[in-house]
């Protein structure tokens, strides 16, 4: 069963901070990487997609790709009280359209 | 980026009730949506996924019978939950899958809390 590994957390940073959150993946013919980020009681919102190996910055987000591990990391920079939330890996399988979710990791950043 | 929306966004009924709740893509066609259930403090749990002009191909252990789904138009797909008991109350998300050719993002609606009493 492909598989999308994420630490539930919740992970405490301070304001200012780096964020590090961590997703590893077991298929290894997966293309395609996303990053979604949901508040308590709202949907999931697209922050960052990534598709090759190495690093994608986008403000103060980087997301980090490394195929032959099979992780891929998001990296907070400058962390914010509003940055709380539960951030989502999803996976596009190899097979077909459906993205494959991890269970998220709680992100708890304290002023 | 591609926006979706969702009607209701929250709706109370009573056992034994059928809801019906709407997903729309508002800015593209898409020709595959999806429809999630999330109960609190829990993840994302796919049901089905809706191809416009087919039939429903539905997760592992979600009844097709009482989650209806109905996708006949690009920009509109419906599930119907039908025969509504208590333990179906929950936060339906659903969401669309980026036009074909432009990448396999999923944007998601708002989401619609489902309350059963």
């Amino acid at each position: 069963q492909k598989e999308v590994e994420q630490n539930s957390g919740p992970l405490s940073v301070p304001e200012g901070a780096i964020a590090s959150l961590n997703c590893t993946y077991s298929d290894r013919g997966s293309q395609s990487f996303f990053w979604y980020r949901q508040y308590s009681g709202k949907s999931p919102e697209l922050i960052m997609s990534i598709y090759s190996n190495g690093d994608k910055e986008d403000g103060r987000f980087t997301a980090q790709l490394n195929k032959a591990s099979q992780y891929v990391s998001l990296l907070i920079r400058d962390s914010q009280p509003s940055d709380s939330a539960t951030y989502l890996c999803a996976v596009n399988e190899d097979s077909g359209y459906a993205l494959n979710f991890g269970k998220g990791t709680s992100l708890l950043v304290t002023p | 980026g591609a926006v979706v929306s969702q009607h209701p966004s929250w709706v109370i009924c009573k056992s034994g009730t059928s809801v019906k709740i709407e997903c729309r893509s508002l800015d593209f066609q898409a020709t595959t949506m999806f429809w999630y259930r999330q109960f609190p403090k829990q993840s994302l749990m796919l049901m089905a996924t809706s191809n416009e002009g087919s039939k429903a191909t539905y997760e592992q252990g979600v009844e097709k019978d009482k989650f209806l789904i109905n996708h006949a138009s690009l920009t509109l797909s419906t599930l119907t939950v039908t025969s509504a008991h208590p333990e179906d109350s929950s936060f339906y998300i659903c969401s669309a899958r980026a036009p074909p050719g432009t990448g396999v993002e999923q944007y998601f609606g708002p989401g619609t809390r489902l309350t059963v009493t």
